[in-house]
């Protein structure tokens, strides 16, 4: 079974602080893909990375960044310096390598950023 | 800048009634997921299709749902009669198979509401 635990469901910031989003994941598939998407208030859901089991290099793109710890079955956000625009919800989500193919979300992280 | 579309985009009608939701797909893109957010189940998929055929809609409620893609460029998600418990936000996402698993990339969602 596939399963997403993000257990933050809301934190505040005030802006130009860093933070970090957990993300913790059950799975039994040896190979698996995982993913976060931010919502937005306008209610879209925006891909913003996928990351595949047999790639543990952590990803940095701008501000944002990726720590992928199969140990511990992690795959945690950080927004460096986070802006008011980062104010989302921000959903991890796991698709196992066998079977369907659609994607298991976490309940969401509610991230305000405070001016 | 390619997108998925949705129609319609807000949809309120009273319990009993046919809801037909449409879905573009991204140009290109063979798989099409329909997902329902709600808050107290989160996103959780309803059926995906490949190649135009139904892959899965083990998610979805078959007495009262159904899922078609008539053609390429157009997925369908109808609802008949509806019920004030399908209210929720109904998300279509496309995607290309990779050697990463699929990135979906999701519409705007149509916000239905059942009276």
């Amino acid at each position: 079974a596939q399963k997403v635990t993000q257990a933050q469901t809301e934190i505040s910031v005030v802006e130009k602080e860093d933070v970090t989003l957990d993300c913790v994941y059950e799975t039994r598939d040896t190979t698996y893909y995982l993913f976060w998407y931010k919502q937005p208030p306008s209610g879209e859901l925006v891909f913003l990375i996928r990351r595949n089991s047999f790639d543990e290099q952590n990803e940095i793109s701008g501000r944002y960044s990726w720590n992928f710890q199969k140990s511990t079955s992690s795959f945690n956000f950080t927004i460096t310096a986070s802006q008011v625009v980062d104010s989302a919800v921000y959903f991890c989500a796991l698709r196992g390598g066998t079977g369907a193919n659609n994607l298991f979300f976490g309940t969401g992280t509610r991230l305000t950023v405070i001016p | 800048d390619a997108r998925v579309t949705q129609t319609p985009r807000h949809k309120v009608t009273e319990m009993g009634q046919e809801v037909t939701m449409r879905c573009q797909p991204i140009l290109g893109h063979n798989t099409v997921f329909w997902y329902r957010q709600t808050m107290m189940q989160g996103l959780e998929l309803l059926a995906y299709f490949r190649n135009r055929a139904p892959l899965d809609d083990s998610g979805m409620p078959k007495d009262r749902f159904s899922a078609e893609m008539p053609d390429a460029t157009l997925a369908t998600l109808k609802i008949q009669p509806s019920e004030p418990r399908d209210s929720a936000v109904y998300f279509c996402a496309s995607g290309l198979p990779t050697s990463g698993g699929y990135e979906q990339y999701f519409g705007p969602g149509t916000r239905l509401t059942v009276t």
